[in-house]
């Protein structure tokens, strides 16, 4: 299972675009890249997943480099209702592959 | 949007009793998995459920646990006897297999039960 690292916290103000990086040195081949979102006292949510280059959707964008290891999650123009943490999966991810969370990533949105 | 319901939402029982946590999948899919996150700490996998059977569990979950999905909707955790170790909160999730495209798929998380043990 590949390692991920990411920041443990980050800070944004409203209206700016929020870039959060991940690493994963040890991807392998068959690996994708996954992004999940958890609100206080929710349950995570699914945001973006992706193999390489770029994905788009109505949520974030996600940057893969050439060699996969690492990866980029955009938020464009945060607003104070995306303070949540923001977690990277790297794996499998096709059948029933159990997810595996890290700490993720803290991000605060401040007015 | 369909989602996972999971039911109560919060639950309090005391140490050595049992509870059981449900969870309501969402209609067309086929894996269903508990995950438990205690305060503060990470979200861990617990046990997954295919075609009536455990497909895969964790360390975590020991004997005391245990998964059923009684009927075409319901999917149960049961803890037999609970510890104070055994409060978190519970999250239920499920996902469809895509059977055409990229290999890939998304896990859809309820809103979780928070156990407290006494």
């Amino acid at each position: 299972l590949a390692k991920t690292t990411q920041p443990i916290s980050m800070d944004s103000y409203e209206g700016q675009e929020v870039n959060i990086t991940c690493s994963h040195n040890n991807i392998a081949t068959n690996d994708y890249i996954t992004w999940y979102q958890q609100f206080p006292s929710q349950g995570p949510r699914f945001i973006i997943q992706g193999y390489k280059t770029k994905v788009t959707n109505e949520v974030a964008s996600l940057f893969i480099p050439a060699d996969r290891k690492s990866s980029t999650l955009s938020l464009p123009r945060v607003s104070l209702s995306d303070t949540a943490v923001y977690y990277c999966l790297v794996g499998l991810h096709s059948g029933n592959t159990p997810l595996v969370f890290g700490k993720g990533t803290r991000l605060s949105v401040i007015a | 949007e369909p989602e996972v319901t999971q039911t109560p939402s919060h639950q309090v029982t005391q140490m050595g009793q049992e509870v059981i946590l449900r969870c309501v999948p969402i209609s067309n899919h086929l894996y269903f998995y508990w995950y438990r996150q205690i305060l503060g700490q990470k979200v861990e996998f617990l046990v997954s459920f295919y075609n009536n059977e455990i497909s895969e569990k964790s360390e975590i979950f020991d004997d005391q646990f245990s998964v059923e999905r009684p009927d075409g909707s319901n999917f149960t955790l049961k803890i037999r006897s609970t510890k104070l170790e055994d409060s978190a909160m519970y999250f239920c999730a499920s996902s469809e297999i895509f059977s055409l495209g990229p290999s890939s798929y998304e896990q859809y998380f309820g809103p979780g039960t928070r156990l407290t043990v006494t």
